[in-house]
């Protein structure tokens, strides 16, 4: 079973500032790894998907790299609606989600 | 536009039976796996369970298996989720969730139904 681990937990930054959140694989996941944004009462978002694709929809500023087991979602210039919980997904044999890291207003 | 609405969840009591649906609209719904996710109260997600487009193969996180079953009715265009034995970390919002193609995520949620399992 691979485990997925989001680091920081809480990241506190201000809007403007760039976000760099990590997510590492026990073991590798190829570049099948997703990325969703979740803000208080709502479902998750997909924001990429295959390690760098963006979603339909999804501004610019986000980006997503990485391939074995480590991964990174950045995000270039906080705006304010991007204040969020971050998870990370991977799909080996079954799907499997990260802890999660908050972004919160510093 | 591409719906997914769920329903059926409640308060239940321990030892308790619930069924879920999720009914969806916008896209051609035999084509995509289906997942059931869920999220406990002020915790992460957690992957619950997911069915192939044309629902021969199903799969379960282990935290279920044997307790829950997925099944879709294509002709229905909904998605199902039939629990049992419901203990109280069941508790969750579920949501529905399809993939987007072949390990690449979850395109499209729904809002969610809450399951309290309760006595």
């Amino acid at each position: 079973e691979i485990v997925l681990t989001q680091s920081p937990a809480t990241l506190s930054l201000s809007p403007g500032e760039r976000a760099t959140l990590s997510c590492r694989a026990s073991q590798s996941v190829s570049s099948y790894l997703a990325w969703y944004q979740q803000k208080p009462g709502q479902a998750p978002r997909l924001l990429i998907y295959d390690a760098s694709n963006r979603a339909t929809g999804i501004p610019a500023r986000f980006s997503g790299s990485g391939s074995g087991t480590d991964f990174t979602l950045t995000i270039s210039s906080l705006e304010p609606e991007d204040f969020a919980v971050y998870y990370c997904q991977e799909r080996s044999n079954w799907w499997t989600f990260g802890q999660g890291t908050k972004v919160e207003i510093k | 536009e591409v719906q997914l609405l769920e329903s059926g969840g409640n308060l239940v009591q321990p030892g308790g039976s619930l069924r879920l649906s999720c009914a969806a609209s916008g896209f051609t719904f035999s084509n995509y796996g289906m997942n059931w996710v869920r999220q406990g109260p002020g915790k992460g997600l957690e992957w619950v369970s997911a069915i192939s487009a044309g629902g021969a193969r199903t799969y379960y996180a282990d935290s279920v298996k044997g307790q829950f079953t997925i099944s879709r009715d294509n002709s229905k265009n909904t998605l199902y989720l039939e629990m049992n034995s419901l203990r109280a970390e069941d508790t969750a919002i579920y949501y529905c969730a399809k993939e987007r193609g072949f390990k690449g995520g979850f395109d499209y949620w729904g809002q969610g139904t809450l399951v309290t399992v309760s006595s």
